[in-house]
């Protein structure tokens, strides 16, 4: 079965430091994806970044970016620079085909804190 | 940018009765979904549907849960008999054929359902 793991409960971050929230993943799947959401205290889910298994470069999207070491099976997010809009849960997901399924699997998330 | 949209954002109901979750996804989808997030816990996947059926559902998606997609663009979550452990978010989300390439699934906001 798929599984993503986040290890860290919460985090705390300076304003402008940069900061990584660790997700490391378990599949047995060659093609999968892997995905981080913000879910600020609204609660609506926010796509950050996407990361293929086969891609051979780490995945960015402005102060996003994802570190992927397939071998470790680790897809940590590093957000550079942080703002304080930045506070906010931050899950892992992944998903593959194992079993014909596509479902996204989740990790249990990374409370973020932003300090001025 | 395309969107999914939920309805309602939020409904209070009480023990017992049924409600039914709407959910507008983006028009050339073909694969919808139904996510449930338990305050302060990860997002759980309940249900996947494609070509009008159920293509896979979670061990919480049992006989009290079902889902259809009466006119070809609602896609509805109807709870029966609700209980106090229903309270919960639920998300939809749509997507169109994974290529792995990419994000391909985009979710609604939410609907945020308390069981009183």
């Amino acid at each position: 079965a798929q599984k993503i793991t986040q290890t860290q409960p919460g985090m705390f971050v300076q304003e402008k430091e940069a900061v990584t929230l660790d997700c490391t993943y378990d599949t047995s799947d060659q093609s999968y994806g892997l995905f981080w959401y913000k879910q600020p205290s609204s609660g609506e889910m926010i796509f950050l970044i996407y990361q293929g298994s086969y891609d051979e470069q780490n995945a960015t999207e402005g102060r996003y970016s994802l570190n992927f070491q397939k071998a470790r099976k680790s897809a940590n997010l590093v957000i550079s620079a942080s703002q304080l809009g930045d506070s906010a849960m931050y899950f892992c997901a992944m998903r593959g085909t194992q079993g014909g399924s596509e479902k996204l699997v989740f990790g249990k998330g990374t409370k973020l804190t932003v300090n001025p | 940018e395309p969107e999914v949209t939920q309805t309602p954002s939020h409904q209070v109901t009480q023990m017992g009765q049924e409600v039914i979750l709407r959910c507008v996804p983006i028009s050339n989808h073909l694969y919808f979904y139904w996510y449930r997030q338990i305050l302060g816990q990860k997002v759980e996947f309940l249900v996947s549907f494609y070509n009008n059926e159920i293509s896979e559902k979670s061990e919480i998606f049992d006989d009290q849960f079902s889902v259809e997609r009466p006119d070809g663009s609602n896609f509805t979550l109807k709870i029966r008999s609700t209980k106090l452990e229903d309270s919960a978010m639920y998300f939809c989300a749509s997507d169109t054929s994974w290529t792995f390439s990419g994000n391909t699934i985009y979710f609604g906001e939410g609907s945020w359902l308390t069981v009183v």
